[in-house]
């Protein structure tokens, strides 16, 4: 099985800041990684797959890349409404896994 | 606007086998550009990939739950449905459904990211 990791697992960061999360697949999974957010009591929403492709309707504060085990989404200023937990999401195969989780709070 | 709705209850007793089901609304269950998933969250924690079906009932499983894991599909009614197994208290949860976009060329399957979710249920396993 793939195993995704992602660091850091907390940060905390203010309005207008560039904030960088990083996820690291187990195995070369090439370009076949999804980007979530998810907030307190809500479903996850897509944000970026294919690591660098952005979800229709996603602002384009947010972006992603990376290919083979080590992918980052950068989220270029971040606004009030980003607070929330970022999963990634590994795609290479129909076996599919999440990574831990990446919480983003406000300084 | 397609959405999704799970249903099924929310409570259900260690042992017992737990039913949800998927309805989808605004568009066809059978559309060959997607994959229907299930995926759930313990209280506090991460999510966690349970298995995905498609229209033609092809299945893909969690292997750390394939053993007590059964997804089928109902094209008539446009639903999809989780049965899990032999439940215990680790099985508390919110359960999703979701659409998983995919795409097919090169006589190969690409799976890109589950863009439509439910709103989620949540399910108690407790005597």
């Amino acid at each position: 099985d793939i195993q995704m990791t992602q660091s850091p697992s907390s940060v905390s960061a203010s309005v207008g800041d560039r904030v960088t999360i990083t996820c690291r697949a187990s195995q070369g999974i090439s370009s076949w990684l999804a980007w979530y957010q998810q907030k307190p009591g809500k479903a996850p929403k897509l944000l970026i797959y294919a690591a660098s492709s952005l979800q229709s309707g996603v602002p384009s504060r947010f972006s992603g890349s990376g290919s083979g085990t080590d992918f980052t989404l950068t989220i270029s200023s971040l606004q009030p409404e980003d607070f929330a937990t970022y999963y990634c999401q590994q795609a290479n195969s129909p076996i599919f896994t999440f990574g831990p989780g990446t919480k983003v709070d406000i300084k | 606007q397609l959405q999704l709705q799970e249903s099924g209850p929310g409570l259900v007793k260690p042992s017992e086998t737990l039913s949800l089901t998927c309805t989808v609304s605004g568009g066809s269950i059978s559309s060959s550009s997607y994959y229907w998933g299930w995926i759930r969250q313990p209280p506090g924690k991460g999510l966690e990939w349970i298995g995905s079906i498609y229209y033609s009932g092809s299945t893909y499983y969690n292997p750390s739950l394939k053993s007590r894991v059964t997804i089928s599909v109902d094209t008539s009614k446009n639903q999809f449905s989780l049965k899990l197994s032999s439940v215990t208290a680790a099985d508390t949860a919110v359960y999703y459904c979701a659409r998983l976009m995919v795409d097919d060329w090169n006589q190969q399957t690409y799976y890109y990211g589950m863009d439509v979710w439910g709103q989620g249920t949540t399910v108690t396993v407790s005597s």
